[in-house]
């Protein structure tokens, strides 16, 4: 079956510490996006990718980082910078610029 | 920035009611796409309007779009419990896409 993958499902890490969220789409899909939902609130844009070795900032990328070596995956790694970095992280993936997005089903972090 | 803004924040509705949520955006758009999200889950897509078109059908599912205005509004008919979720509209052009805070839909058995 075609999807994303995101793992792990519940991540936990000490203040301090940096932390890479995974994300795999085996849907041969040019883009992909990272999305952070705060508790009751809608998603906010960090970091998305149009294409293999290239991404670029969205409204929330400081104290993140992000890499497209592969098509297939789009790791994000949550630094210390992170002022508050507890959240749930929803990773995406489409074909276009006017097409849907498909969702992985997310990965919560706690940072104590 | 979050470009739209759904109304209302929570609704619920008896089963078998209709329920309405609007979206509301401030830029020019190419399309306005909706979303439903199931309590800890990822986004499932539902629908998606293009600029040139008014009224959109899907099922149960009625999406309007009205560009002078800037707003959208997403009708489920005849609800059940399982559209208990919350919905979102998103919008953006180019690659960015951008959503709105949510419209929490409780279906009441």
């Amino acid at each position: 079956d075609g999807g994303i993958t995101q793992s792990p499902k519940y991540l936990f890490r000490k203040e301090g510490q940096n932390v890479t969220l995974s994300c795999e789409q085996n849907l041969n899909h040019d883009a992909m996006y990272w999305y952070r939902q705060d508790p009751g609130q809608g998603l906010r844009l960090i970091y998305y990718s149009q294409i293999v070795n290239d991404f670029q900032k969205g409204d929330i990328a400081e104290g993140y980082s992000v890499s497209r070596e592969k098509k297939e995956s789009f790791p994000l790694t949550v630094t210390s910078a992170q002022k508050n970095p507890t959240a749930f992280y929803l990773c995406a993936s489409r074909t276009g610029k006017n097409s849907p997005l498909h969702f992985g089903n997310g990965t919560r972090l706690t940072v104590t | 920035s979050q470009q739209g803004e759904e109304d209302p924040q929570a609704l619920s509705i008896q089963e078998g009611e209709n329920a309405t949520m609007n979206c509301s955006y401030k830029t020019s758009i190419n399309n306005l796409q909706w979303y439903r999200q199931n309590s800890g889950r990822g986004l499932v897509h539902l629908i998606l309007i293009r600029s040139n078109e008014r009224e959109k059908h899907s099922g149960r599912l009625r999406v309007t779009l009205d560009t002078s205005k800037k707003s959208s509004s997403l009708l489920i008919t005849a609800s059940r419990a399982a559209d208990t979720a919350s919905y979102f509209c998103a919008t953006g052009n180019d690659y960015k896409l951008s959503f709105g805070a949510g419209t929490t839909v409780t279906v009441r058995a």
